[in-house]
């Protein structure tokens, strides 16, 4: 079946390292994005992709990178310069030109130890 | 830039009744999608119904409708016959059709159904 894989399910880090998050989608979606959630509270974008080996800042990228080398694979890196990476962190994706089919993976939920 | 407002931060109803979940939105794009999600406390987002910026009707699928306010730039999510599992919260959400198409989320809504 189809879908978005998000791993690990829970992330521990220590303060100071950077830890990379796990998005992968056999979709065959042109179009990802990564989303923050703090607790009762909306999401908010990081980061997106349109297409292979381009992608654009959201509206809170700062402490974060991401790479799209391939079209199913969309990892997310949460650096040491996140001042309170402590949330939950939902990838999703969507057809280029679709009105609408987001489809989001369950996401990671990453603490600050 | 687009913005979504969803002003009731909890919302109590009881089982079998109806229950509407507030959505105002700003945008100065002509062509846009709404869309209304629901998140367990499992995290997963749920899709539940979409609308178009130029669908004549209200969206309905089940016991979800879309009351949608064009003028008044609104977009109530209607549920009738409210059930347990319902409980959880509930999030609108729109993206333009130009620009980064990304959605834009609310802040939420969390119902609560009481038997």
């Amino acid at each position: 079946d189809g879908g978005i894989t998000q791993s690990p399910k829970y992330l521990f880090r220590k303060e100071g390292q950077n830890v990379t998050l796990s998005c992968e989608q056999n979709l065959n979606h042109d179009a990802m994005y990564w989303y923050r959630q703090d607790p009762g509270q909306g999401l908010r974008l990081i980061y997106y992709s349109q297409i292979v080996n381009d992608f654009q800042k959201g509206d809170i990228a700062e402490g974060y990178s991401v790479s799209r080398e391939k079209k199913e694979s969309f990892p997310l890196t949460v650096t040491s310069a996140q001042k309170n990476p402590t949330a939950f962190y939902l990838c999703a994706s969507s057809l280029q030109t679709g009105a609408y089919g987001y489809t989001f993976g369950s996401g990671t939920r990453l603490t600050v130890v | 830039a687009q913005k979504i407002t969803q002003t009731q931060p909890g919302m109590f109803v009881q089982e079998k009744e109806a229950v509407t979940l507030d959505c105002t939105y700003d945008t100065s794009d002509q062509s846009y999608g709404l869309f209304w999600y629901k998140q367990p406390s499992s995290g997963e987002m749920i899709f539940l119904i979409y609308q178009g910026s130029y669908d004549e009707q209200n969206a309905t699928e089940g016991r979800y409708s879309l009351n949608f306010q064009k003028a008044r730039k609104s977009a109530n999510l209607v549920i009738s016959a409210s059930q347990l599992g319902d409980s959880a919260m509930y999030f609108c959400a729109m993206r333009e059709k130009t620009g980064r198409r990304a959605l834009t989320f609310g802040s939420g809504t969390r119902l609560q159904v009481q038997p």
